[in-house]
């Protein structure tokens, strides 16, 4: 069974506004991931971590930024939101078994409405 | 394009069939995975193939692995209507431990 949380399920917001996604494991997990979905379409990476103080963009140009200051926790944060960064996000996490992928674990994902 | 290419983008099939659904990649790999999403939820990983393998069973899931056409499939057996959600591979990008997923098949299983 998966233990990680996503926070807040939905979020509608207005223009300009600055938020935050929450993002947590319990598996003691060395990476995680965030990945931008609109609906019916694939995933595309936007930040991923190996471990505390390790961030890296993905492969999606995104304007939000991550910090990884706990190994359980991964968060978020667009500085201003604007409509076209309305879409699902979802933060997963994995071990890092011998430099390969392992399976990921997913949140139920933040779907993000800005207005 | 990096990104794995699942065909065919849509399937609908009774309750009953088998459904099958297939990933093309690009690069070399050392696994690839298929997961499960149901709408608007996060996705569940189904089973993990390795490069040195060619076929894995999990239940009423197999899936084969054919490195030399950098190809994939996944079978479902006696698809229930449960089965219904989008089926997504996902494998390294070129080298990198950045997993990358495919754009999905959707499959509906009718009653």
């Amino acid at each position: 069974e998966a233990d990680i949380y996503q926070t807040p399920r939905y979020l509608v917001i207005g223009t300009g506004k600055k938020i935050t996604l929450e993002c947590s494991q319990t598996m003691g997990h060395d990476k995680m991931y965030w990945y931008q979905q609109d609906p019916g379409m694939e995933l595309h990476l936007i930040h991923y971590s190996y471990g505390v103080n390790s961030t890296e963009k993905g492969d999606l140009s995104s304007e939000s930024t991550v910090s990884r200051i706990r190994t359980e926790h991964f968060p978020l944060t667009l500085e201003s939101a604007r409509p076209s960064h309305t879409s699902q996000y979802l933060c997963a996490s994995s071990f890092r078994g011998r430099g390969r992928n392992e399976k990921l674990f997913f949140g139920s994902g933040t779907q993000l409405s800005v207005l | 394009s990096q990104q794995g290419e699942e065909d065919p983008q849509a399937l609908s099939i009774q309750e009953g069939e088998n459904a099958t659904m297939n990933c093309s990649y690009k690069t070399s790999i050392n696994n690839l995975q298929w997961y499960r999403q149901n709408s608007g939820r996060g996705l569940v990983h189904l089973i993990l193939i390795r490069s040195n393998e060619r076929e894995k069973h999990s239940g009423r899931l197999r899936v084969t692995l054919d490195t030399s056409k950098k190809s994939s499939s996944l079978l479902i057996t006696a698809s229930r209507a449960a089965d219904t959600a989008s089926y997504f591979c996902a494998h390294e990008k070129g080298g990198s431990e950045k997993l990358v997923f495919g754009k999905g098949t959707k499959l509906t299983v009718n009653p």
